[in-house]
């Protein structure tokens, strides 16, 4: 069965440091990756999506950026963060066909102050 | 523009009750809708999806209905049970690209 990762749970960060949460997926491959971000109240704002090694794709401007390394591991980094970079941060994967469900992970909590 | 909207924001209701939640979406070429179910603190899970073709689909006490002429859909709740306070979430996915809009979702607390 196929298993999604995200670390850390929880993060509090002060404004201006970097950030680094990792994504890892088990029990498939060449799996299509999503990193979306949730605030209070709002709906899931798609950050990055990525259908292989090394490709991805931004769809919307922001302080924040994605890597690909390996198949199964997506990093959402930050060089400086800001206050507005606070919220919930999801990953998710799906298969190319079968409707596309998309298999979230447990998500990260980040605390910018 | 493509957009998923959702209704009410939040509704409260007591432990074995029904209720339905809505969904209306302007979203095109349609491809499917799912419903998902998140709990606080996780991540999303799905509950059903639905096509172009289904107008009802239940999931043990869930049960949605699609009418893609009108571009509405709801999720129905039979018999409400306090594990079911989460939030449920729409999503719409396109025929071109792969391309997903969600819903901002509907904040589900049932009390005893």
């Amino acid at each position: 069965s196929q298993t999604i990762h995200q670390w850390p749970a929880t993060l509090v960060q002060p404004v201006g440091s970097p950030l680094s949460l990792e994504c890892t997926v088990e029990g498939t491959s060449n799996p299509n990756l999503y990193w979306y971000r949730q605030a209070a109240g709002r709906g899931l704002q798609l950050l990055f999506y990525s259908v292989g090694i090394g490709q991805i794709s931004s769809e919307v401007p922001q302080n924040l950026s994605a890597s690909r390394p390996q198949d199964r591991q997506f990093i959402l980094s930050s060089k400086k963060l800001l206050l507005s970079d606070s919220g919930f941060y999801l990953c998710a994967w799906s298969r190319l066909n079968r409707g596309n469900e998309q298999f979230f992970g447990p998500g990260t909590r980040l605390t910018v102050l | 523009k493509n957009q998923v909207e959702q209704s009410p924001q939040s509704l409260i209701i007591l432990e074995g009750k029904n209720c339905t939640l809505q969904c209306n979406y302007t979203v095109s070429p349609f491809s499917n809708l799912r419903w998902y179910k998140q709990d606080t603190g996780r991540g999303p899970v799905s509950l059903t999806i639905m096509t172009f073709s289904e107008n009802t689909k239940s999931n043990g006490r869930y049960t949605a209905t699609l009418d893609a002429d009108t571009k509405q859909s709801s999720l129905h709740i039979t018999a409400s049970q306090l594990s079911d306070s989460a939030s449920y979430i729409c999503v719409v996915r396109t025929n071109t690209g792969n391309q997903f809009y969600f819903g901002t979702g509907t904040s589900l607390t049932v009390i005893p």
